[in-house]
């Protein structure tokens, strides 16, 4: 079945930049894209970006742009979220989730999700 | 920025029906997609294209739309329903995507 597996949890000092990885199982890796979303403790989910790994675009949320590179590898079906310059407020769980296909009109959904992936910033 | 308004909280007994309402500018021309989120669990998505349920989702759970406005019925909540519920949509470009604030749903 389709199922998304994150790497595991990650504590980095204020300044430093994180990279959490989600490799996909179950499906064709290129035609679907892939969304990041993040949850802070105690509160609600927000949306990052997404990227379509056939050809690799890309599209930030603005707050997160110039911090954030979402990458990917096709001969391994995962995909990386990299964020940069991390700050106290960053500290939260990162989830991959996978989007619509490609080949499909307009926006569209998260599903499933993976696991989850704890980042913690703290000096 | 697009924002999608629900309200923190709901209460049911169970064997009752809770709604939980979606409010946004866009959503007239962007479908909504709900998700039911435990603690310590990632999100599962409930409702897809405003109304559509996905396979192995109870038949309790079903959406709605009018206007600006979407809604979230669980028709007979059981106290396995106690959860986060977010819903989500696009903004009017289609090129952003937003969550709800989130609605705490209690069984009593």
């Amino acid at each position: 079945q389709v199922q998304l597996v994150q790497s595991g949890a990650e504590v980095k000092k204020p300044g430093a930049s994180v990279k959490v990885s989600c490799k996909a199982f179950g499906y064709t890796f290129t035609s679907y894209y892939m969304h990041w979303v993040r949850q802070a403790p105690g509160q609600g989910l927000e949306w990052m970006g997404i990227i379509n790994p056939s050809g690799g675009s890309t599209n930030y949320a603005q707050k997160f742009q110039g911090r954030v590179t979402m990458t990917w590898d096709t001969s391994t079906s995962t995909v990386y979220m990299a964020l940069s310059s991390l700050r106290s407020e960053d500290t939260a769980v990162y989830y991959c989730a996978r989007g619509q296909r490609v080949a499909a009109a307009g926006p569209g959904w998260f599903a499933p999700w993976g696991q989850g992936t704890l980042v913690t910033v703290s000096s | 920025s697009y924002e999608l308004t629900q309200p923190p909280s709901v209460s049911v007994s169970p064997g009752q029906t809770a709604r939980i309402t979606c409010s946004g500018d866009a959503l007239p021309n962007q479908y909504a997609y709900w998700y039911q989120q435990k603690p310590g669990q990632a999100p599962v998505m409930v409702i897809y294209k405003d109304s559509e349920r996905p396979s192995g989702i109870p038949e309790r759970f079903s959406g709605s739309s009018s206007g600006t406005t979407v809604t979230l019925t669980i028709s007979g909540v059981q106290a396995e329903d106690e959860a986060d519920y977010y819903c989500q949509s696009a903004d009017s470009s289609g090129t952003r995507y937003v969550f709800g604030t989130g609605t705490k749903v209690t069984v009593l």
